[in-house]
């Protein structure tokens, strides 16, 4: 019953250091996202996934990378962190049909100091 | 453009009672999706109820419920008899349908905290 899970749950990042972030899902959904969540604010999409070997910019990609090699994994990776990506990350997925939810994994508190 | 907008930052509630969370959305799509989620203090995202643009009734989960008006283009989400386990911050999002490039992605408001209390 893991549904979607992520790794790690907290970390902090000097500047300039680049990091992973895990995130596996077990339903076998082929949609996969990323979104960040600045405080007070909503979350924001940052890349997204239609199927292994398929991934697309979303509304805040500058900073991040992706790759989809597996139906089940969507690590998103930081490049020279920098202190506007300290935020709280969440991986989410779906079976893409727009009447079902997107299910979400517990979030990865990230500061860059 | 997409746009989800919750006005109301902070609401408070006394248990047992009925609270109304406001969302207003704008899209050009005819077909869209419209979620709300429950984010507690522990942070996870909870999916609590869907409403389709098409469907005519407005959706019920339990004691939730969602008074879509598409004319005005909201979703509130009504909450009865509130529960202090209610008090968390609250989302509405957009899924908009015809964009096939994005298909399933949300679009989310800021979310508004709601506080149950005795």
């Amino acid at each position: 019953n893991a549904g979607v899970t992520q790794t790690p749950k907290f970390r902090i990042l000097k500047i300039g250091q680049s990091m992973t972030l895990q995130c596996t899902q077990d339903m076998n959904h082929n949609y996969m996202y990323w979104y960040r969540q600045d405080p007070g604010m909503g979350l924001k999409l940052i890349y997204y996934s239609v199927g292994a070997g398929i991934t697309d910019k979303g509304e805040v990609p500058n900073g991040y990378n992706v790759s989809r090699s597996t139906t089940e994994d969507f690590p998103l990776r930081l490049e020279l962190a920098a202190p506007s990506q300290t935020s709280v990350y969440f991986c989410a997925s779906s079976t893409g049909l727009g009447f079902q939810p997107q299910h979400f994994g517990d979030g990865t508190r990230l500061s860059i100091l | 453009a997409q746009k989800i907008t919750q006005t109301q930052p902070g609401m408070f509630v006394q248990e047992k009672e009925a609270v109304t969370l406001d969302c207003t959305y704008d899209t050009s799509d005819q077909s869209y999706g419209l979620f709300w989620y429950k984010q507690p203090s522990s942070g996870e995202m909870i999916f609590l109820i869907y409403q389709g643009s098409y469907d005519e009734q407005n959706a019920t989960e339990g004691r939730y419920s969602l008074n879509f008006q598409k004319a005005r283009k909201s979703a509130n989400l009504v909450i009865s008899a509130s529960q202090l386990g209610d008090s968390a911050m609250y989302f509405c999002a957009m899924n908009p349908f015809d964009r096939g490039s994005t298909l399933g992605r949300l679009y989310f408001g800021r979310g508004t905290q709601l506080t149950v209390w005795p």
